[in-house]
């Protein structure tokens, strides 16, 4: 069974690189999207990118010219790597999988809180 | 700018039937914004209930279920129980853009 596991610092300053890696467990990461969405406390859940073997991503517009998704195959770990964060980046980020076929994520981490504050 | 709307909340009673949709601000819903449904308890990871606007992901129960109805898509669940209470969003392909709805917040009461 294909599991998922984000981990990363829990505290990021301002204007700094929040960067978290995903570690796939049970299953290759090859021939797979992988993704992050993110939900701010107390609010909903809001799409951040995703990618397919380090290629350009799929982003938000919103976050566009901030986010990188990196894919590590000999570690089975993808990685986001969003820039020049603020107080409005801070958030439960979750990876997930991205169904291409679907269009959907069909599977999914289980969040990890950032903070950015300084 | 185009947004994915969805009823803020809705109750429903045990054993109840209930419909929450899914639309946009501008223009319809089809089976080519590829419609998906997720379901999330407060303090867990979402999970996927259904993909495609009708398929059903592994493992959900057929109570769960997806439709087009009118110019929106929408999520039935039939026989509602009590851990069926949690948020619930949809997501919409528009062109290559993956934009997810506000939540609808579901009471089973």
């Amino acid at each position: 069974q294909v599991q998922l596991q984000e981990s990363g610092p829990g505290l990021v300053k301002p204007s700094e690189t929040l960067s978290l890696t995903c570690t796939v467990s049970g299953g290759s990461i090859n021939n797979y999207y992988w993704g992050w969405v993110r939900q701010p406390p107390g609010r909903g859940l809001d799409f951040l990118a995703y990618s397919f073997n380090n290629g350009g991503p799929n982003d938000n517009p919103s976050v566009k010219s901030r986010v990188t998704i990196s894919v590590d195959t000999t570690k089975n770990q993808f990685s986001l790597h969003l820039s020049s964060v603020t107080a409005a980046d801070t958030a439960v980020y979750y990876c997930a999988r991205w169904f291409e076929a679907g269009w959907a994520f069909d599977l999914w981490g289980r969040g990890t809180l950032v903070i950015v504050s300084s | 700018q185009t947004v994915v709307t969805q009823e803020p909340s809705f109750s429903v009673s045990p054993g109840g039937t209930v419909t929450l949709t899914c639309g946009l601000t501008s223009g319809s819903v089809s089976p080519l914004n590829f419609p998906s449904w997720y379901q999330q308890t407060p303090g867990q990871a979402p999970r996927t209930l259904i993909y495609s606007t009708t398929i059903r992901s592994s493992g959900v129960p057929n109570r769960f279920s997806g439709s087009i109805l009118g110019n929106k898509a929408a999520l039935t669940i039939t026989g509602a129980q009590a851990d069926d209470e949690c948020d619930y969003y949809c997501v919409l392909s528009l062109g290559s853009s993956v934009i997810f709805g506000g939540g609808t917040k579901l009471t089973v009461l």
